[in-house]
C-alpha cells in the first residue's frame, strides 16, 4: 500500500526567504505525483503535475522536482510571499484509474 | 481544467440521519472521485464513480455507508448514511483530466 510522508508538517518563515518542503512515497511505481496547496474553507489548488518519466516543473516561482527512483519530490519556493501562506499537500497517483494517495501535508506561515 | 461545485457547502446534521452531497463538473469527465478529509487529516480516497457503473470503493469504505450516483457525465451525490460523530469531514468531489486532478471546494459536515 502506497504511503507519503510529508516534512515538515509545519513550517513558518519571514517573507522573502527561498524554502523547500519535502514528500516522500513508499511505492516508486507511481504514474505521477502532484503539488497542491490548500486554503483554509477552500478546495485544493493544483501547482505542479510531474509524470513519472520527468525529473522537475516549474511555475513562476515554484519548481518541484521528482526522484521516482528513491520515492522522493521536492518542492521549492523562491522569495516567499505572504499570499503563500496555506497547507501544501503533495499526492500520487499509481497507474490506470487509481485516485491520488495524500500525505498529511505542510502548514506553512510566511511572516510579514 | 474543470470547475467543480458542491452543495451543500456545509452542514450540521444529527446522529443517525443521512445527507446527500451534490458535485457538478462544467465539462463532461469520465471518471469522478469522492475523497474525505478528516480533521487535522490527510485526504483519503473513499470511491471511483463511473457514468453508467457501479462505483468502486476503497477498503474501509462500503456502500452501505457511502452510497454513490453517476447518472451522467457532468454529476455525481454522495451519500453518508446513518451518520455518525466520526462521520464529521470535510467531503471532496473530484475529476481527472488529462492528468491533472481537480478538486471542488468541499462540503464540511458536523455529526452531533
Amino acid at each position: 500500500k502506497q504511503e507519503v510522508t510529508q516534512i515538515p508538517a509545519a513550517l513558518s518563515v519571514p517573507e522573502g526567504e527561498n524554502l523547500v518542503l519535502n514528500c516522500s512515497f513508499t511505492d516508486s511505481a507511481i504514474y505521477n505525483l502532484q503539488w497542491f496547496r490548500q486554503d483554509p474553507g477552500k478546495g485544493l489548488t493544483s501547482l505542479l503535475l510531474i509524470q513519472s518519466s520527468q525529473r522537475e516543473q516549474t511555475s513562476g516561482r515554484l519548481n518541484a522536482s521528482l526522484d521516482k527512483s528513491s520515492g522522493r519530490s521536492t518542492l521549492y519556493i523562491a522569495a516567499s510571499q505572504p499570499g503563500d501562506s496555506a497547507t501544501y499537500l503533495c499526492a500520487v497517483k499509481g497507474g490506470g484509474a487509481d485516485g491520488l494517495t495524500f500525505g498529511k501535508g505542510t502548514h506553512l506561515i510566511i511572516q510579514p | 481544467s474543470a470547475v467543480i461545485s458542491q452543495k451543500p457547502s456545509r452542514d450540521i446534521c444529527q446522529r443517525g440521519t443521512s445527507l446527500t452531497i451534490q458535485c457538478q463538473v462544467d465539462s463532461q469527465v469520465t471518471m469522478m472521485f469522492w475523497y474525505r478529509q478528516q480533521p487535522g487529516q490527510s485526504l483519503t480516497l473513499i470511491a471511483t464513480a463511473n457514468q453508467g457503473s457501479e462505483a468502486t470503493y476503497e477498503s474501509g469504505f462500503v456502500i452501505d455507508k457511502f452510497p454513490i450516483s453517476r447518472p451522467n457525465l457532468t454529476f455525481s451525490t454522495l451519500t453518508v448514511s446513518n451518520m455518525s460523530p466520526e462521520d464529521s469531514s470535510i467531503y471532496l468531489c473530484s475529476v481527472a483530466t488529462t492528468d491533472t486532478q481537480y478538486f471542488g471546494p468541499g462540503t464540511r459536515l458536523t455529526v452531533l
